[in-house]
């Protein structure tokens, strides 16, 4: 079983220009989330999606970021205008129906993000 | 907001002692997952509890969830050096909350296990 794709792993932007992540669930996972690692911080939330529907994205700064999980096709986590303080690694993880009750989240390998 | 204060921030030991990191918070969760994370990759999921008082074992690790569903413990016994990375817990909100479905990370532990 293929795990959770992300790609591409590493990019490097100069400031002012777009970003985009690519993100690719598990099979059969209809759950997908996206987190920040910041140099020396902690994973922080930032979006929460299901096909089609943004589910949670109390965790996205307001502006220049958004999200998409479209009915065809991998996740997408774009950064517009991008700033050196957007340098991260960004994580998608998917998990599945929540047939048990809860949630277990499978983490993708991440994209590390260089704003030059 | 939930928190989850995890302990010690760095841990270095020798191989074959035992060791014990906490995760606590003042919030209720209704899962909580300890992840693993190398250098470069993502976290990898080691465990997770679900039932407050929960114990589960996995090999040499031991994970186990606090009756209230506040707080979690991970103790390994006789640490190896390949037992040296990252370790996260991470806390999923209660259905009906504002945290359903998402998960909140602590700081992270740091383990370094010298042969």
């Amino acid at each position: 079983n293929a795990g959770v794709m992300q790609n591409p792993r590493h990019l490097v932007r100069r400031r002012g220009q777009e970003a985009r992540l690519r993100c690719s669930p598990m099979k059969g996972h209809s759950h997908v989330y996206w987190y920040r690692q910041l140099p020396e911080e902690g994973l922080k939330f930032m979006v929460y999606l299901q096909k089609e529907n943004i589910i949670d994205e109390s965790g996205m700064p307001k502006e220049r970021f958004s999200a998409e999980f479209p009915k065809e096709g991998p996740s997408i986590l774009r950064i517009q205008q991008v700033v050196r303080g957007d340098s991260a690694a960004y994580f998608c993880a998917s998990s599945p129906l929540r047939l048990l009750g809860y949630n277990e989240q499978f983490f993708g390998p991440g994209t590390r993000l260089t704003v030059l | 907001t939930q928190l989850l204060e995890q302990s010690p921030q760095f841990l270095s030991i020798q191989e074959g002692e035992n060791l014990t990191v906490y995760c606590n918070s003042s919030s209720v969760f209704s899962s909580l997952q300890w992840y693993r994370q190398e250098p470069g990759e993502g976290p990898v999921l080691l465990v997770t509890v679900v039932t407050g008082g929960e114990v589960k074992k996995l090999k040499r690790l031991t994970f186990q969830f606090g009756d209230a569903r506040k707080d979690s413990s991970l103790h390994i016994t006789a640490a190896q050096p390949g037992d040296t990375g990252l370790y996260l817990c991470a806390g999923e909100g209660n259905a009906g909350g504002t945290s359903y479905g998402k998960l909140t990370f602590g700081q992270g532990t740091i383990l370094t296990v010298h042969p």
